[in-house]
């Protein structure tokens, strides 16, 4: 069976501070891929990142920068430099090898505090 | 370039009234289309998924129903809405082949008094 875990519920940071959202998964197939939402305030999911199970590298866009290590079964994501508009729910996700059903873990909610 | 769009965004409703949230989006053909379901505070539950018209894949039993009249249309609905029935109902696409990134639209906060 598929799972995701987010451990940390809820973070707050001081705005500029960096911050990291830890995800853990689980998985007996070889073939999937993870992903990383917001939903700020107003309630959309936005997407962030799609990573396939072969592609280990990490991943760096602007602020934003993700962790993928397969020997700990983890897809972290750091922001850094936070800032207020980075104040969202953040939500990872898998899915197994061909399956059409996303596995969602059950979100972290980051406070960036000005 | 793709677009999904949720209407109404905001609806309060009386328990027992009837219910019918529609998604539509543009961009694109023959998607796979979902629904899904926030509780306040809480994770995401998938309610339905439909590959194609007029097919439905029901995953909780419950007060709800789908249909996919259309390639790029998705209706949520509901006969009589319970409390339990209140939350913010989000719509996704995604392309045909499986494990495809979902795109969410805006969603609907449904508010059942």
């Amino acid at each position: 069976a598929q799972k995701v875990t987010q451990a940390q519920t809820e973070i707050s940071v001081v705005e500029k501070e960096d911050v990291t959202l830890d995800c853990v998964y689980e998985t007996r197939d070889t073939t999937y891929y993870l992903f990383w939402y917001k939903q700020p305030p107003s309630g959309e999911l936005v997407f962030l990142i799609r990573r396939n199970s072969f592609d280990e590298q990490n991943e760096i866009s602007g602020r934003y920068s993700w962790n993928f290590q397969k020997s700990t079964s983890s897809f972290n994501f750091t922001i850094t430099a936070s800032q207020v508009v980075d104040s969202a729910v953040y939500f990872c996700a898998l899915i197994a090898n061909r399956d059409d059903k996303i596995i969602f873990g059950k979100g972290t909610r980051l406070h960036i505090l000005p | 370039s793709q677009t999904i769009h949720q209407w109404p965004a905001t609806l309060v409703q009386p328990v027992g009234s009837p219910l019918s949230l529609e998604c539509t989006v543009e961009g694109t053909s023959n998607p796979n289309l979902y629904w899904y379901r926030q509780a306040a505070g809480r994770g995401l539950q998938l309610l339905f998924y439909s590959v194609g018209i007029g097919q439905i894949s029901s995953e909780v039993p419950q007060n709800l129903s789908a249909s996919r009249p259309q390639d790029r249309q998705f209706i949520l609905s509901s006969k009589k809405l319970l409390l339990s029935d209140s939350g913010f109902y989000l719509c996704a696409w995604s392309g045909l082949h499986g494990a495809e990134t979902q795109y969410f639209g805006p969603g609907t906060r449904l508010l059942v008094l």
